[in-house]
């Protein structure tokens, strides 16, 4: 079965601040695929990072990093210098190869000014 | 163009209508995907159509009927709901299924819907 777990239900930080959001995940696949969405209050799910198991190589994407462990099953994703517009639900979700796609419960992060 | 739209936005239905949403994506994605989406939840899969065919079905009551009439379109035809049906319906396309590759899904607005 696969499961993602994100510990941390809401985070506040103020504007400027750097905030790192944990994602641990649980799968007996091989070959899996982690991915990042952003959901702000509007409601759409708009994507942020798709990432395969073979792939350790952390990536920076302007003010966003992602950082893959596979040693501690973990996909970290660090918002550097965050602004107001930062504020959403963040998802870190987790995917085998027949697409069904498995989500953790989400963090919330605040962003204030 | 990453666009995924959905209709309507928000639908207010009583427990006997029928209603149904629909989901239309340009991008030439041939899978398409029905999400629920309780308040301050994540996103739970209801239903996967492949080429147009349905491939996951997560065991989602009969009172939830999905259709896929052609490759750009996909509809939740929905009869008879409960007041717990209330949440936000959320469907994504990908390019396609394949056994060896998960797609990146790409989401519509959602429709916020509630029963009364």
């Amino acid at each position: 079965a696969q499961k993602v777990t994100q510990a941390q239900t809401e985070i506040s930080v103020v504007e400027k601040e750097d905030v790192t959001l944990d994602c641990v995940y649980e799968t007996r696949d091989t070959t899996y695929y982690l991915f990042w969405y952003k959901q702000p209050p509007s409601g759409e799910l708009v994507f942020l990072i798709r990432r395969n198991s073979f792939d350790e190589q952390n990536e920076i994407s302007g003010r966003y990093s992602w950082n893959f462990q596979k040693s501690t099953s973990s996909f970290n994703f660090t918002i550097t210098a965050s602004q107001v517009v930062d504020s959403a639900v963040y998802f870190c979700a987790l995917s085998g190869g027949d697409n069904d796609m498995r989500f953790g419960a989400g963090t919330r992060l605040t962003v204030k000014p | 163009d990453t666009e995924v739209t959905q209709t309507p936005k928000h639908l207010v239905m009583g427990m006997t209508n029928k209603k149904s949403l629909k989901c239309e994506q340009h991008m030439g994605h041939r899978a398409m995907y029905w999400y629920k989406q309780k308040a301050k939840k994540p996103p739970e899969l209801m239903f996967v159509y492949s080429y147009e065919k349905l491939s996951i079905n997560e065991s989602v009551p009969s009172r939830f009927s999905p259709e896929c009439p052609n490759s750009s379109l996909l509809n939740l035809h929905l009869h008879a709901l409960q007041p717990e049906d209330s949440a936000l319906y959320l469907c994504a396309s990908s390019q396609a299924l394949d056994r060896e590759l998960a797609d990146t899904q790409y989401f519509g607005p959602g429709t916020r819907l509630t029963v009364l």
